[in-house]
């Protein structure tokens, strides 16, 4: 699997925007990009995934450069209960094929009250 | 609450016996994952399951682990003679097919004494 490299951490405030970034210059075409979070003594969950245009949803924005070496989750309005570990994670399979999703350390966002 | 269960939450074990963790995934899912993860580190993939087919073995999955799912319902993971490396959570993880985000479980944390 193409690797990803993200911030080992980030702090933000509470009620702010929050951009998380990802690189992953090694991607290959058919790899989408996934985000999912793990909050403190939880298993990960799923945020959101795309492959080469910008996603929505109710729980975040994703920005995909228009070379697909980065990507961008965006939080738009931070809560305390954001605060987690997000993984950035490139799968072939759009959603953890035969080999599962290959997570690497993430990224530990704070959020600051 | 994702709809992946695991049973049991926390397991204390000396060295050298056996364990057995139990996941349920969510009814109509027929992929079924299972990772570990140790402090500090992201999951890591450890097999997975096609309904009842087990499909792909990582090689984190020593002779002393193996992994079952009767009737393509819920999973067994077993760990023989354990020892204190295999300390970590064990999450599992559905999905209905693939393309689809992963449902995690809260995890089994297990401590080898």
């Amino acid at each position: 699997d193409a690797k990803t490299t993200q911030p080992n951490s980030m702090e933000s405030n509470e009620e702010e925007p929050v951009h998380l970034p990802c690189n992953h210059s090694t991607i290959s075409g058919t790899d989408y990009i996934h985000w999912y979070r793990q909050l403190p003594s939880q298993g990960p969950e799923y945020v959101i995934h795309g492959l080469t245009s910008n996603v929505n949803n109710r729980m975040a924005s994703l920005a995909i450069a228009e070379d697909r070496k980065s990507s961008t989750l965006i939080l738009h309005r931070a809560t305390l209960r954001d605060a987690a570990v997000y993984y950035c994670i490139l799968d072939a399979g759009s959603g953890g094929g035969a080999d599962g999703l290959t997570f690497g350390k993430g990224t530990h966002l704070i959020i600051q009250p | 609450d994702t709809g992946v269960s695991q049973d049991p939450r926390h397991k204390i074990t000396k060295r050298g016996q056996n364990v057995t963790f139990r996941c349920d995934p969510i009814s109509e899912h027929n992929r079924l994952y299972w990772y570990r993860q140790t402090l500090g580190q992201g999951p890591e993939f450890l097999t997975y399951f096609q309904n009842e087919a087990q499909l792909e073995k990582s090689r984190l999955l020593s002779d002393r682990f193996s992994a079952e799912r009767p009737k393509g319902s819920f999973s067994t993971l077993e760990i023989q003679r354990t020892e204190q490396g295999d300390s970590a959570m064990y999450l599992c993880a559905s999905s209905l097919v693939i393309g689809s985000e992963a449902f995690f479980g809260q995890g089994t944390r297990l401590t080898v004494v």
